[in-house]
């Protein structure tokens, strides 16, 4: 069974860092592509970054590009995502989802997953 | 505002059937890509309920089903069951912003 378990999430000052990790099992990391979105609170779902199987390309949303972020482990199954200079719009909870292929295909899905880390950015 | 646009909300009675509207623009789905839907029930992750417009995942009853057609796709939900109040939402890939989501619907089942 396909189990994605993020965490690292936690209360971070404006302008902070924060690294968040999300673990793998019940499948081969490497075989994947890796994805992280997000969700503010109340709102809907906002897609954040995607890296493929070997992290030979990495893709950013234009709201975090430049302040985070994505790399994986496959050798230990875990997938992270490093948040530099965060603001309170990143507030959220952050999900990471494990696509259908290695590559990052444009019409892709998210097919599995996990339960979030909720991080909040306040003063 | 999201670039696809959804119903911020739908209703209906438990046996009835609705349909969840998803539209996009020449960039996103009217340029040909595939659009995706998942189905967030209160508290919980997101699940897929359908990928590459019509297809689902197994273990997702017939009851739900999915089209597109030019710049729009749609969420359809017959027989509709208590358990089905969630909020869905419709994704797809639009050349400017990458992978992109509708605002989200929230399902009321009366």
């Amino acid at each position: 069974e396909v189990q994605l378990v993020e965490s690292g999430g936690g209360l971070v000052q404006p302008g902070r860092s924060l690294r968040l990790s999300c673990a793998a099992s019940g499948f081969n990391l490497e075989d994947y592509a890796m994805q992280w979105v997000r969700q503010a609170p109340g709102k809907g779902l906002e897609w954040v970054s995607g890296i493929a199987w070997n992290s030979g390309v990495k893709v950013y949303a234009d709201s975090v590009k430049g302040r985070f972020t994505i790399s994986r482990d496959n050798a230990k199954s875990f997938l992270y995502l490093d948040m530099t200079n965060v603001k309170v719009e990143d507030t959220g909870l952050y999900f990471c989802a494990k696509d259908p292929e290695f590559q990052l295909r444009e019409g892709s899905w998210f097919v599995s997953w996990g339960q979030g880390t909720l991080v909040i950015v306040s003063s | 505002q999201s670039v696809l646009t959804q119903p911020p909300s739908v209703s209906g009675a438990p046996g009835q059937r609705v349909t969840i509207s998803c539209t996009g623009s020449s960039s996103n789905i009217g340029a040909g890509y595939d659009v995706h839907w998942y189905q967030q029930l209160p508290g919980a992750a997101p699940k897929t309920l359908i990928f590459r417009n019509g297809n689902r995942p197994s273990g997702v009853p017939d009851r739900f089903s999915g089209s597109k057609s030019g710049t729009s796709a749609s969420l359809v939900i017959t027989g509709l069951q208590v358990e089905d109040e969630a909020d869905y939402y419709c994704q797809s890939y639009d050349t400017s912003l990458r992978r992109v989501f509708g605002g989200g619907t929230k399902l009321t089942v009366l």
